[in-house]
């Protein structure tokens, strides 16, 4: 059984200073990985995808992968109110089409 | 930009009623996904199909089945409805490189 796991918070982080996500998986297989972001009674919403051992940066968004750890993670520097969501991680299934996802982080940032 | 349209927002049924959500892409992406989504258990993969006329169980395709008799559309069908069938019901794309796209999502309550 494939397993992606995240703590589930709620996580909460001071406006302006950085939040940091995390999240493991059995599947030494996999090759990529996705942030999704969830507002409460939305859809998950695709923020960043990650492939490659190392950092990946996006504005205020940086995703680093260790596969060596089977270790993903989501660093949000200088967080806004916005920011507060639920954050899901998800794996690729090495071998088919498939995703499979964490079940979120819920983060609230504090004004 | 990716599109995916569900029929509902909001739907309300009764137990044993014959229920079906539809979901339309605007392109022509093959790999089409239904999800169910509840507290605590995350994301669960109900269906997959790559293809029209080609369809995949998920982690739990009991109580549902899936249509796809054109391309852009992926319909999932709850042959009896039941209480438990309750939730958020989403549908997703996935244009390339496993990254998926998801649509607004249906939330369904079975009385």
């Amino acid at each position: 059984q494939k397993e992606v796991e995240q703590n589930s918070g709620p996580l909460s982080v001071p406006e302006g200073a950085i939040a940091s996500l995390n999240c493991t998986y059995s599947d030494r297989g996999s090759q990529s990985f996705f942030w999704y972001r969830q507002y409460s009674g939305k859809s998950p919403e695709l923020i960043m995808s990650i492939y490659s051992n190392g950092d990946k940066e996006d504005g205020r968004f940086t995703a680093q992968l260790n596969k060596a750890s089977q270790y993903v993670s989501l660093l949000i520097r200088d967080s806004q109110p916005s920011d507060s969501a639920t954050y899901l991680c998800a794996v690729e299934n090495f071998g088919n089409e498939k995703l499979t996802f964490g079940t979120g982080t819920r983060l609230t940032i504090i004004p | 930009d990716v599109k995916v349209t569900q029929s509902s927002r909001y739907l309300v049924k009764r137990t044993g009623e014959k229920v079906f959500l539809e979901c339309v892409q605007d392109m022509d992406h093959e790999n089409m996904f239904w999800y169910r989504q509840d507290p605590g258990l995350g994301l669960r993969l109900i269906y997959f199909s790559y293809d029209v006329k080609m369809k995949e169980k998920g982690d739990i395709p009991e109580g549902y089945s899936v249509s796809r008799e054109k391309k852009e559309r992926f319909s999932l069908i709850l042959e009896s409805a039941s209480t438990n069938q309750t939730s958020m019901y989403l549908c997703a794309i996935a244009p390339s490189s496993y990254e998926q796209y998801f649509g607004p999502g249906t939330r369904l309550t079975v009385t």
